[in-house]
């Protein structure tokens, strides 16, 4: 059974802070990574994909991809309230074919 | 731009009855897919299409299934329902097949009564 694991939380930070969420995944042959927003009440909403090792930034957001030690991260500097709402990461398995972990709640404390 | 539009929002159903979801993807957009989301399993992969034709499917039981038509549009349709049915449908639509990763829509609420 090909997994994506995260922890559920919730992670809470202050505002301000650097948030960072986790994300591993069991299957190897996965090429394409993605973090996606989801508040409550609401449908996921992209907020990056990854498929190179290394960083990838965009504004506030740094998603990290280590396929080695298989995991991804997703940083996001400068927490916001706004940013509190749970977060998907989805590793792609087989030919596009999305496995989703079942997310990180973060809670960013004004 | 429109979004993604599902139809209909909310669903009432009972034990045993069929249901058709509705799903009209972002224009020009030709991969749907399709997720149950509940909150002990997350989201699960249903199955996808493209260019009317399902390309992959999810572990789930054949009670469940899709078709896209030529416009893009993409119905679900879950026959004989079972209580753990109830759940928040997903669609999802994607210029290709989610290789630059997907734009759901609002979802339909299925609750099986």
């Amino acid at each position: 059974q090909k997994e994506v694991e995260q922890n559920s939380g919730p992670l809470s930070v202050p505002e301000g802070a650097i948030a960072s969420l986790n994300c591993t995944y069991s299957d190897r042959g996965s090429q394409s990574f993605f973090w996606y927003r989801q508040y409550s009440g609401k449908s996921p909403e992209l907020i990056m994909f990854i498929y190179s090792n290394g960083d990838k930034e965009d504004g506030r957001f740094t998603a990290q991809l280590n396929k080695a030690s298989q995991y991804v991260s997703l940083l996001i500097r400068d927490s916001q309230p706004s940013d509190s709402a749970t977060y998907l990461c989805a590793a792609t398995s087989g030919t596009y074919k999305y496995i989703f972990g079942t997310g990180t709640r973060l809670k960013v404390l004004a | 731009k429109a979004g993604v539009t599902q139809t209909p929002r909310y669903l009432i159903k009972t034990r045993g009855q069929q249901v058709t979801l509705s799903c009209s993807p972002i224009s020009g957009h030709r991969s749907v897919s399709w997720y149950q989301q509940t909150p002990g399993q997350g989201l699960q992969f249903l199955f996808e299409y493209f260019s009317e034709t399902q390309r992959n499917k999810g572990n789930f039981p054949g009670r469940f299934s899709g078709r896209q038509f030529s416009n893009s549009r993409s119905e679900m349709n879950v026959s004989t329902l079972e209580l753990g049915d109830s759940a928040l449908y997903l669609c999802a639509s994607s210029l290709k097949q989610g290789e630059y990763g997907y734009t759901f829509g609002s979802g339909t609420r299925l609750t099986v009564v």
